[in-house]
């Protein structure tokens, strides 16, 4: 079975603080995505990467930051947290190709106060 | 603008009554479409993919359907158990490699 594993289910933060949050998987998957989930606003594609080294902006990036020094790692990197980046993260990975499946981590639940 | 739209928003079922769920999208040329299921606080779990009008797919008591326009997920005698959201998304041709866009659920809750 695919795994994807996140740092931490649950995380609370200031405003202002640098934020890591850390995603690894473990079936090889050249391509790894971060998202968040809002009421009413669905999955977001922060940002997205398709190989080591390698990322491209999502639909909301701004604010936000990634790195990918190994295969199997992707980290987001909220610079100065602020209180409307209050979200349920998600990190998914997939094979590169055509159209494959993202699977998904159990995510990480952030608040900013 | 591609879109995903999933209806109904929520929908309450009492075990054992079928029912199905819609995903209507608009894009401009369908690459794939997903679908998704997704507990509390959990992240979502891949169901099915479906990539021409016309193709089904099975899993137990889940059933997903394809046309040009939109896709059905049925739910034959349905359990407590689920009970859940229920995502779809697509990826259309001209897009970024796997960029998939995602309706915003169907939250299912089944009585028993």
């Amino acid at each position: 079975d695919v795994k994807v594993t996140q740092s931490s289910r649950y995380l609370v933060k200031r405003t202002g603080e640098k934020v890591f949050l850390e995603c690894v998987q473990d079936m090889d998957h050249e391509n790894m995505f971060w998202y968040r989930q809002d009421p009413g606003l669905g999955l977001r594609l922060i940002y997205f990467s398709y190989d080591v080294k390698m990322k491209e902006k999502g639909d909301i990036p701004e604010g936000y930051s990634v790195s990918r020094e190994k295969k199997e790692r992707f980290s987001l990197i909220l610079e100065s947290a602020s209180t409307n980046q209050t979200s349920m993260y998600l990190c998914a990975s997939s094979q590169q190709g055509w159209a494959y499946e993202q699977y998904f981590g159990p995510g990480t639940r952030l608040t900013v106060t | 603008e591609d879109q995903v739209t999933q209806s109904p928003e929520a929908l309450r079922l009492q075990e054992g009554e079928s029912s199905s769920l819609n995903c209507s999208y608009t894009v401009s040329g369908l690459r794939g479409l997903f679908w998704y299921r997704q507990d509390p606080g959990k992240g979502p779990e891949f169901l099915f993919t479906l990539y021409s009008a016309g193709e089904e797919k099975e899993k137990e008591r889940l059933k997903a359907t394809l046309t040009k326009k939109e896709s059905f997920l049925h739910i034959t005698a349905p359990k407590p158990e689920d009970s859940a959201t229920y995502l779809c998304a697509v990826l259309n041709y001209g897009g970024a490699t796997n960029k998939l866009i995602f309706g915003t659920g169907t939250l299912l809750a089944v009585q028993p």
